[in-house]
């Protein structure tokens, strides 16, 4: 099983800032990892798949890059809805597994 | 666009079996997607639990496989869980969710969740 481990585990920004969060694979996964932002009381949602790829509808400010074992979602200029939870994913082998999660918290 | 829905008891009682359904509408279950389970605890991360394919082909997590059944009903678009012998720890909110061909196989949508509690 690959095991993602995402870092950190709280992330304490101001709106406006920019957001860097880290997802490492135990072995390499390629580009076959997705980010997803969870809202409290909500579903997750994809934001980038294939490392690198802004799924449909999602803000330009949220950017992906990484292969192999490292990764990194960006997030250029916090809004007020940025503010949740986000996990990174792999599907280069079952078991499917996602990272721990990175919350996003107001400073 | 595709809608999920989950539905099924929100009790379940310790050694009982978990039995959720999820409603696909806005396309069809036999399209080139897998079906997917996720589950979330109260407060933690999410755990992939198992898909299938309209043709009935499934994958588990190794995990919970000895406990998990996914299948699938095509004449009303929709598939369902399974989950034998539960425990307190099976208690979590649990998803179903579309690896869309569109979106290169990722999870994309999920339904909005139902949250099962396992108690006596």
């Amino acid at each position: 099983e690959i095991v993602l481990t995402q870092s950190p585990a709280t992330l304490s920004l101001s709106p406006g800032e920019r957001a860097t969060l880290s997802c490492r694979a135990s072995q390499s996964v390629s580009n076959y990892l997705a980010w997803y932002q969870q809202r409290p009381g909500q579903a997750p949602r994809l934001l980038i798949y294939d490392a690198s790829y802004r799924a449909p509808g999602i803000p330009a400010r949220f950017s992906g890059s990484g292969s192999g074992t490292d990764f990194t979602l960006t997030i250029s200029s916090l809004e007020p809805e940025d503010f949740a939870v986000y996990y990174c994913q792999h599907r280069i082998s079952w078991p499917l597994t996602f990272g721990g999660g990175t919350k996003v918290e107001i400073k | 666009q595709v809608q999920l829905q989950e539905s099924g008891p929100g009790l379940v009682k310790p050694s009982g079996t978990l039995s959720l359904t999820c409603d696909v509408s806005g396309g069809s279950i036999s399209s080139t997607d897998w079906w997917s389970w996720v589950r979330q605890p109260p407060g933690k991360g999410l755990e992939w639990i198992g898909e299938i394919y309209h043709s009935g082909s499934t994958n588990y997590n190794p995990s919970l496989k000895s406990r998990v059944t996914v299948s699938v009903d095509k004449s009303k678009n929709q598939f369902s869980l399974k989950l034998s012998s539960v425990t307190a720890a099976d208690t979590a909110v649990y998803y179903c969710a579309r690896r869309s061909q569109l979106v290169a196989s990722w999870f994309d949508p999920w339904g909005q969740g139902t949250l099962v509690t396992v108690s006596s």
